[in-house]
């Protein structure tokens, strides 16, 4: 089935460790997008690519690291795990960055959720 | 700073009508979406709108006024199974996607 793939689904994780959450989208999807979703707060930016080989800052890219090193693949990196950092991730692509021919829209892959002790 | 309002919670009846606003102010405008979210998923797209007016797509509809900073989410004969939350996100103007924090809709049979 085609979409975006997520792992792993759930992770506790002690403080202080690195840990990588792995996405990889089979739609050919040039961009991609890693949002954490906290409750009462809306999605938010960490990192995005708008194409394979590059790589941008979001909302709140402090803490996370990310990598484009082909189109498929999109992982998010924490380097030392802090507990601000327990959250909702969400992995997401759209088939361009810009609207264009069309609507930008984004698929989300089911979420890994981390926590951070 | 940039912003998007919307309710954080509403309860409707099943097969009524209800409709969810939001509010931005943001930099510049390139599209407005509304997502679906059931607990403990991932977002689904619902409806797109660029230019002012009602989208309508089956049980749903979306409109907007980009003079008003204004934009609704229609939903009619409701079912329970549209319980969730229900994201508006604003494409700015560097095609950057700003996110309301969502309204949870309640479904009472």
């Amino acid at each position: 089935i085609a979409g975006i793939t997520q792992a792993p689904t759930s992770q506790i994780l002690a403080a202080g460790r690195r840990m990588t959450l792995r996405c990889t989208q089979d739609m050919r999807h040039n961009a991609m997008y890693w949002y954490r979703q906290d409750l009462g707060l809306g999605l938010r930016l960490i990192h995005y690519s708008n194409t394979a080989g590059t790589t941008g800052k979001g909302e709140v890219p402090d803490g996370y690291s990310v990598s484009r090193a082909n189109t498929d693949d999109f992982p998010l990196t924490l380097a030392s795990a802090v507990p601000s950092q327990t959250s909702v991730y969400f992995c997401a692509s759209s088939a361009s960055s810009e609207g264009g021919s069309n609507t930008g829209e984004l698929f989300f892959g089911e979420g890994s959720r981390l926590t951070v002790l | 700073g940039q912003n998007i309002d919307q309710p954080t919670e509403m309860t409707a009846t099943e097969g009524a009508i209800v409709q969810i606003n939001c509010t931005y102010q943001t930099s510049g405008f390139n599209g407005l979406f509304w997502y679906q979210q059931h607990a403990g998923e991932a977002p689904t797209f619902l409806s797109y709108n660029v230019l002012d007016g009602l989208e309508e797509k089956g049980r749903f509809s979306s409109f907007l006024s980009r003079s008003k900073g204004y934009s609704y989410l229609l939903l009619k004969e409701l079912q329970m199974k549209d319980s969730a939350s229900y994201l508006c996100a604003v494409r700015d103007s560097n095609y950057q996607l700003i996110w309301g924090a969502g309204t949870k809709l309640i479904i009472k049979p």
